[in-house]
């Protein structure tokens, strides 16, 4: 089984500042690993995912995030935050193949300006 | 036109009432799933088919029923809501071909109230 914890259900950010949003995961085989954003009053959309390959993977709107295998942890990166990216966000695992997804329980991103 | 519909988008109901939900995707995905998303637990899966002779219940399937009636209609039904059963409900739709493996896409969401 797996499973995802994001760490902080609220993060709060100046505009211009580094956006940090922590995601560890648990999963008895290599995970596929996602981050979604839901914007108010919209379905979640995909950011970025991870399958294989290089481990720093670049989404739309700036955002990346790194996999590390040896801690278990994909965390969402964005250099400079802007009032836009104001929404929540949810990271994602799935083991592959005939197998769910897992959502965790999403972080609120605000942006102050 | 939006490729993963969701009707009603909005509906209140009250407690003992049948209620179906109903979605639809444009995308020829073969996998269909029903989440409902409440303040602080994020999304549950209720509800998957990965064809449309495949029907799984999801972590929280009680209350809950489905119908998968064709590759691009995947409805819920409440038979009897109650109160707690007030949440945002999303449809999302996969793809178990090469490629883009497991990335979901997502309705608009469904806001459902009971009183």
């Amino acid at each position: 089984a797996q499973s995802v914890t994001q760490l902080g259900s609220h993060v709060s950010v100046s505009e211009g500042a580094l956006v940090l949003l922590r995601c560890n995961y648990s999963s008895s085989v290599p995970p596929y690993l996602f981050w979604y954003v839901q914007y108010p009053n919209q379905g979640l959309q995909l950011l970025l995912k991870y399958t294989t390959g290089a481990t720093l993977v670049k989404g739309i709107n700036g955002f990346e995030a790194e996999f590390k295998k040896s801690e278990t942890s994909f965390h969402l990166t964005k250099p400079s935050a802007h009032m836009s990216d104001a929404a929540e966000y949810f990271c994602a695992v799935s083991p592959g193949g005939y197998q769910k997804v897992t959502f965790g329980t999403g972080t609120k991103l605000q942006v102050i300006p | 036109d939006a490729d993963v519909t969701q009707t009603p988008r909005n509906r209140i109901t009250k407690t003992g009432k049948r209620i179906m939900l109903e979605c639809s995707q444009t995308k020829g995905h073969d996998r269909m799933y029903w989440y409902r998303q409440d303040p602080g637990l994020g999304l549950r899966l209720i509800y998957y088919s990965f064809d449309v002779k495949d029907i799984n219940k999801g972590e929280i399937s009680d209350g809950y029923s489905v119908s998968r009636q064709a590759q691009a209609k995947f409805s819920l039904s409440l038979e009897s809501a109650i109160p707690n059963q007030t949440a945002l409900y999303f449809c999302a739709t996969s793809d178990s071909g090469q490629g883009d493996r497991d990335e979901q896409f997502f309705g608009p969401g469904t806001r459902l109230t009971v009183l």
